[in-house]
């Protein structure tokens, strides 16, 4: 089945400063690669997400890349602001459903 | 156009008792994916329904849970003799087609087994 490995598991910026979080993937047959961001207590919020036969997507101060050579996708932020501390979550279609990533606590400091 | 509902949010059983958690997908969602996460954990796959059908339950223990999704109301997860091992927030999310269609996720319900 999909294996996702994200890093880091923790990550901490100022204010203003850009956030970067990487995930691989194992299937090559995955084709759709969402990104949830979940606060303390509540749902999984999508935020962005990419399909295979796109290299790169922009929303606002949110990006993400795809290397399906590779198998690797990573999301940016810039500008970080306070309340984009969350957790952050990869995931990956494999055959049926989602695999997710294991997870990125992101706290921006003030 | 209401999101994905899920109920109860809180639910509280003994060691033993069984549990019952529903999902309302969004409207004119078919899909319907439960998910399970143990604290300060990712979220783990269980099971993948459609209405009347269960697609993939790859993710699902094989003793003691079961899922459904009829052709009217709800989907529901089903937890039997449930152990304090089972404790954790079981979301459902839904999607408007299988495979490679983004998934909106409900509140979740957080399950405390004492």
């Amino acid at each position: 089945g999909e294996n996702v490995e994200q890093h880091p598991s923790t990550l901490s910026v100022q204010e203003g400063d850009s956030a970067v979080i990487k995930c691989t993937y194992s299937d090559s047959a995955s084709n759709y690669f969402p990104w949830y961001k979940q606060e303390l207590g509540k749902r999984p919020q999508l935020i962005i997400d990419i399909r295979s036969n796109v290299g790169e997507k922009k929303d606002q101060r949110i990006a993400v890349t795809l290397n399906k050579t590779a198998k690797h996708f990573s999301l940016h932020i810039t500008e970080t602001q306070p309340e984009d501390s969350a957790v952050y979550f990869c995931a990956a279609t494999g055959r049926r459903a989602l695999t997710f990533g294991s997870g990125t606590r992101l706290q921006v400091q003030p | 156009n209401a999101g994905v509902m899920q109920n109860p949010r809180h639910l509280v059983r003994r060691r033993g008792q069984e549990a019952r958690l529903r999902c309302s997908p969004m409207k004119g969602h078919s899909h319907v994916y439960w998910y399970r996460q143990l604290p300060e954990e990712g979220l783990k796959f269980m099971v993948y329904l459609q209405k009347e059908n269960i697609i993939d339950e790859s993710g699902m223990p094989k003793e003691r849970f079961s899922a459904e999704f009829p052709k009217e109301g709800p989907s529901i997860l089903r937890i039997q003799q449930v152990v304090r091992g089972d404790s954790a927030a079981y979301f459902c999310a839904s999607s408007p087609s299988g495979q490679g269609h983004e998934q909106y996720f409900g509140p979740g319900t957080r399950l405390t087994v004492t």
